[in-house]
């Protein structure tokens, strides 16, 4: 069975200052890896994946993440935060095997980041 | 339809009562997914209808929750003699197909059981 990990329900930063989310999962093959982002009242949207090929993504908004085999991470950053981007972040897995039930997503618990001007 | 389209937005009840959430999902998306989403948690996967396949029911929790789905169209997600600890928000999603990694979510549908 899969599961995603996400370090600090809670992350806070300074307006300009590095993000930096966490997020591991646990899994007997590497899945496909996501990131979504929710805006108050809103639905989630897509900020990026990894499905193959290049390890280091890049996604809307300036956020990228690197997915790392050997420590089963797709940690989630960007260089300069804005206001704009506090938010909740989920990081969600879907297996890779054909067939079954590989459909469906599995999600972290979210991590709220908060901007501080 | 531009984006998935849930209502209603909110909905408040009480506690025994029925109470019924739709989805409309983007045009011509074959797949639609529900998930159920409580206050600090991940997302849990609830239901998932493909096009004209029997659907995998295996999230939902117990046997008064049911969801319908008329051909590649509207999703109804019903909930019987609702619980407290049914208040969460439920969530809808739809993909082209099963093997679209992308999932499009709609805004979700606050339930609040009183």
């Amino acid at each position: 069975a899969q599961s995603v990990t996400q370090l600090g329900s809670h992350v806070s930063v300074s307006e300009g200052a590095l993000v930096l989310l966490r997020c591991n999962y646990s899994s007997s093959v590497p899945p496909y890896l996501f990131w979504y982002v929710q805006y108050p009242n809103q639905g989630l949207q897509l900020l990026l994946k990894y499905t193959t090929g290049a390890t280091l993504v890049k996604g809307i908004n300036g956020f990228e993440a690197e997915f790392k085999k050997s420590e089963t991470s797709f940690h989630l950053t960007k260089p300069s935060a804005h206001m704009s981007d506090a938010a909740e972040y989920f990081c969600a897995v879907r297996s890779r095997n054909s067939g079954g039930s590989n459909y469906k997503l599995t999600f972290g618990k979210g991590t709220l980041l908060t901007v501080n001007p | 339809g531009a984006g998935v389209s849930q209502s209603p937005s909110n909905k408040v009840t009480e506690k025994g009562k029925d109470v019924e959430l739709r989805c409309d999902p983007i045009s011509g998306h074959t797949a639609l997914y529900w998930y159920r989403q409580r206050l600090g948690q991940g997302l849990e996967f609830l239901i998932y209808f493909q096009g004209n396949s029997a659907p995998d029911k295996s999230g939902l929790p117990s046997d008064r929750f049911s969801a319908e789905r008329t051909g590649e169209s509207v999703s109804t997600l019903t909930i019987q003699r609702t619980q407290q600890e049914d208040s969460a928000v439920y969530l809808c999603a739809s993909s082209p197909g099963t093997g679209w990694h992308i999932q499009y979510f709609g805004a979700g549908t606050r339930l609040s059981v009183l």
